[in-house]
């Protein structure tokens, strides 16, 4: 079955780096995201990997996917206040009974980010 | 260019009423869904559809039903309110069930049932 865990809370200091961590169970996903989710507001895609990729780096966001252990990572380099949101990862798996496109998120991470 | 719009943003209703949340995409996407977010769950998916006139349950599906007449709207229906359906709903779209880099949320909606 599809299950995709986080830890709930991350607190770090401002000019710090910020690691955000996932695991997975379904070693047939075939992208794996990361969405960001401020107070109040929707859900913004952040970054996403295919499957077949180690690593992808976007300005101060740096995702790693170790495919091996299923471990995915958010990395966000510098991080400011504006920062400060919940972050999930979801994993998709193509052609599942004909659902299509039928992500499963992980629970959220709760990123802190103090003066 | 609306993208995906959801309406209403905020929902108070009393237990046992029923009401629809609206779903609107203007992007021609084959694939809508609606999710229902929990405090400490993530969010889970609650009905899909591949296509006009095609729907079929997701992981949370009981107490809701949808529907898919046209390929734009994706309403979702609460029969009989309960307080166990309060949540944030989110409704996404994407072109087709092999866009996995392309799907696209709304802003959510904020339903309470007292």
């Amino acid at each position: 079955g599809e299950d995709v865990e986080q830890s709930l809370f991350l607190s770090v200091r401002e000019g710090d780096s910020s690691v955000i961590n996932c695991t997975y169970t379904d070693s047939s996903s075939t992208y794996l995201y990361w969405y960001k989710q401020e107070p109040g507001a929707g859900l913004q895609l952040l970054t996403y990997i295919f499957s077949n990729m180690d690593m992808k780096q976007d300005q101060r966001l740096t995702v790693l996917l170790n495919k091996k252990d299923k471990h995915l990572s958010l990395r966000i380099a510098d991080t400011q206040t504006g920062d400060s949101a919940i972050y999930f990862c979801a994993e998709s798996i193509l052609g599942v009974t004909g659902g299509g496109n039928k992500l499963t998120f992980g629970t959220g991470t709760q990123l802190k980010v103090e003066l | 260019n609306a993208g995906v719009t959801q309406t209403p943003k905020f929902q108070v209703l009393k237990t046992g009423q029923s009401m629809t949340l609206q779903c609107a995409q203007d992007m021609n996407h084959e694939y809508m869904s609606w999710y229902r977010q929990d405090p400490g769950m993530g969010l889970r998916l609650i009905h899909y559809s591949v296509g006009a006139g095609i729907t079929d349950q997701g992981e949370v599906p009981n107490g809701y039903n949808v529907s898919r007449s046209t390929t734009e709207d994706f309403p979702l229906r609460l029969l009989s309110a309960a307080p166990s359906q309060t949540s944030v709903y989110f409704c996404a779209s994407s072109y087709s069930k092999d866009s996995g880099n392309t799907i696209y949320f709304g802003e959510g909606s904020w339903l309470t049932v007292v």
